[in-house]
């Protein structure tokens, strides 16, 4: 089993939609989790990180389901410059920078 | 800029040549990734420098591949006698702390294409 899985899709909606992807990982201690956006044949961006608590901004929801061992994305009122690869990235030892370990990642695909 | 700037942005290599790979990470940035991507995958992890030491180098595949951060600043990515295999986007990345948990930020990575 990977240490961090996502649909790859493509998830293909349309303006306005809402769309949320899940992501599950397999290392109950994993600590720290983020969100990245990578666009096509571009560097991945720093997008949200995602917290205990849940956190929102703006029109990106992260959250975590420690028990289910996942945490999602949901994208409300999705634009066209949402179109992107989002990659879930999962640290399973705060305090050690080289385990970060990133999905496959979900392409998601806003037309018109 | 400011960014993370990698050199060269491509190479075509001939299978069994010699690659280097610069990275000039943020400035003031301790840590710096290697990571290598694979066309419809995500970055896998290759190695670790905080400061010119190499904390983990648990991710490169094979002893054909070597790093280097000599003075804690720029960092070298080495590909002894390439493989096809090889190809793929070679994605640096810096960031400010070491704990893992700060953001990281990639370069435009390096595409290898070994014919």
């Amino acid at each position: 089993r990977k240490e961090v899985e996502q649909d790859p899709g493509p998830f293909n909606v349309p303006e306005g939609a809402t769309v949320a992807f899940n992501c599950t990982y397999s290392n109950s201690a994993s600590q720290s989790f983020f969100w990245y956006r990578q666009d096509c044949r571009k560097e991945p961006k720093l997008l949200m990180s995602v917290y205990s608590s849940g956190n929102e901004d703006g029109r990106f929801t992260a959250q975590l389901n420690r028990a289910s061992q996942y945490i999602s994305l949901l994208i409300r009122d999705s634009k066209l410059s949402d179109s992107a690869t989002y990659l879930c990235v999962v640290n399973p030892e705060t305090g050690t920078a080289s385990k970060l370990t990133f999905g496959t990642g979900t392409r998601l695909q806003v037309t018109l | 800029g400011a960014g993370v700037s990698q050199s060269p942005r491509y190479k075509v290599a001939k299978r069994g040549q010699d690659v280097a790979l610069r990275c000039d990470p943020i400035s003031g940035h301790v840590s710096l990734f290697w990571y290598q991507q694979a066309l419809g995958q995500g970055p896998e992890f290759l190695t670790y420098f905080q400061n010119e030491a190499q904390l983990d180098k648990s991710g490169l595949p094979s002893d054909r591949f070597f790093a280097e951060r000599p003075e804690g600043s720029v960092s070298t990515l080495k590909i002894q006698r390439t493989q096809q295999e090889d190809s793929a986007v070679y994605l640096c990345a810096s960031s400010f702390g070491t704990s893992g948990v700060g953001e990281l930020f990639f370069g435009e990575g390096s595409r290898l294409t070994v014919l």
